[in-house]
Formats: C-alpha cells, structure tokens, sequence
C-alpha cells in the first residue's frame, strides 16, 4: 500500500519551454501532497504544499508563477515549471500524505522526476 | 542551529555489524519522527516511523526516541552491502504538514 506514482520518470526540454509533471496517489487519498526538489549530493528542498481544492503553500525563495501546482482531486497534483531554464534542471520528487489526519501522518515519495533543460 | 541535524558522514561499517545512525532536533514541539533511506539517484523510501518515547523495531531495524534528549536514532543490524544509502532523518510537529529534514547521513557498508 501507499504507492505514489510520477510521470513522467524523465525529460529532456529546451530552454523556454514548460514541463508538466504528474503525480498520484494510487492506493490511498491525498488531502495533502508535496512538492521537492534536490539537486545533486545536496538534501530535499521543499518547494511547496499542496492541498486539494486550494492554492498551494510556496515555500520561500520558490516562484509561484514559475513552478505552478494544481491539486484538482485527492489523487493527482501537478507541477508545471513554465519557461523552462537550465537552472530549472534538477531532480523533482513529490510526496504524499493519507487523508487520514493525526500526528501520525506519513509521507509517501514518488520515484522522482528527473528534469534536464538544454 | 539546524532543526534537524544529522551527521553527514560517510560512515563505513562492515558487514555483518551494527550501524547506528543519530538525528538530533531542535524544537520540543516535535511529535513525529521518520527514517527515510534514498538509494543515489532515486527518490527517498519510508523506513521507520516513531511517535513514542522508547524503542521500536522492524526487522533488522530499530528506532530510538528520546524525546528529553531531543534525539532519534536508527540501529541497523547485521548491516548488508545492500543498506549503503542515504538515511534521512525527518521531524513534523503536531498540527504541521511539513517534514523537517536533515541533511542525512551518507552510509556505506563494506563487504
């Protein structure tokens, strides 16, 4: 159980360009999911917070109209980098957290994005 | 100070033996804590979860909690080649949606 899946695994765009990366939630329901991204040998950085049905919670220092997340249902959240630039190239990894509430609450990663502009 | 402090690393261990991975943290409103393991080039992978005070195992795994000391530990036993990773130690505190991550540590266990 509590399988994230993300699509798609890998791409390549040229610079100018928007990439839109998906990610569901296959087993379970998602109130809450959550977008990183980690470039090489360095830890997750946080992008943003997702809630189904409301904007997303950006973290600081992150473009909210550069990096755009919808979360239109408790399965699926998108990420859209629009104008794609070199320094965009990274690794993008979403989690997601069961609707189930508490502070027992888990997040679950997805395999990741791997994303090279040229 | 870091929220989340993790020792970077390496540590090399051999196998067959124990590895002990320590996190410590820094806010005292900290209800949950998680162990994630990331392979290099791949997305993190839940280990452990603790909430309480104490120990908890899974398998060759145990987690510590000492909430005192403000300390989560990871014991890995009968370490195998196949347990060289990045471990993740990760903190949420109650009512928050976000994890708190540490820079993890890089682990490598030698045949």
């Amino acid at each position: 159980g509590a399988v994230v899946s993300q699509h798609p695994s890998r791409v390549i765009c040229k610079s100018g360009t928007s990439v839109k990366i998906e990610c569901r939630s296959l087993d379970f329901q998602a109130t809450t999911m959550f977008w990183y991204r980690q470039f090489p040998k360095q830890s997750l950085m946080l992008m943003a917070t997702s809630n189904e049905g409301s904007k997303a919670t950006y973290e600081q220092g992150v473009e909210k109209d550069k990096f755009l997340i919808n979360h239109a249902s408790l399965t699926l959240s998108t990420l859209t980098v629009t104008s794609a630039h070199p320094e965009d190239s990274s690794f993008y990894i979403c989690s997601a957290s069961p609707t189930i509430r508490g502070p027992t609450d888990t997040q679950y990663f997805g395999p990741g994005t791997r994303l090279t502009v040229l | 100070q870091k929220e989340v402090e993790q020792n970077s690393g390496p540590l090399s261990v051999p196998e067959g033996a124990i590895a002990s991975l320590n996190c410590t943290y820094s806010d005292r409103g900290s209800q949950s804590f998680f162990w994630y393991r990331q392979y290099s080039g791949k997305s993190p992978e839940l280990i452990m979860s603790i909430y309480s005070n104490g120990d908890k195992e899974d398998g060759r795994f145990t987690a510590q909690l000492n909430k005192a000391s403000q300390y989560v530990s990871l014991l890995i036993r009968d370490s195998q080649p196949s347990d060289s990773a990045t471990y993740l130690c990760a903190v949420n505190r109650q009512g928050a949606q976000k994890l708190v991550f540490g820079q993890g540590t890089r682990l490598t266990i030698n045949p």
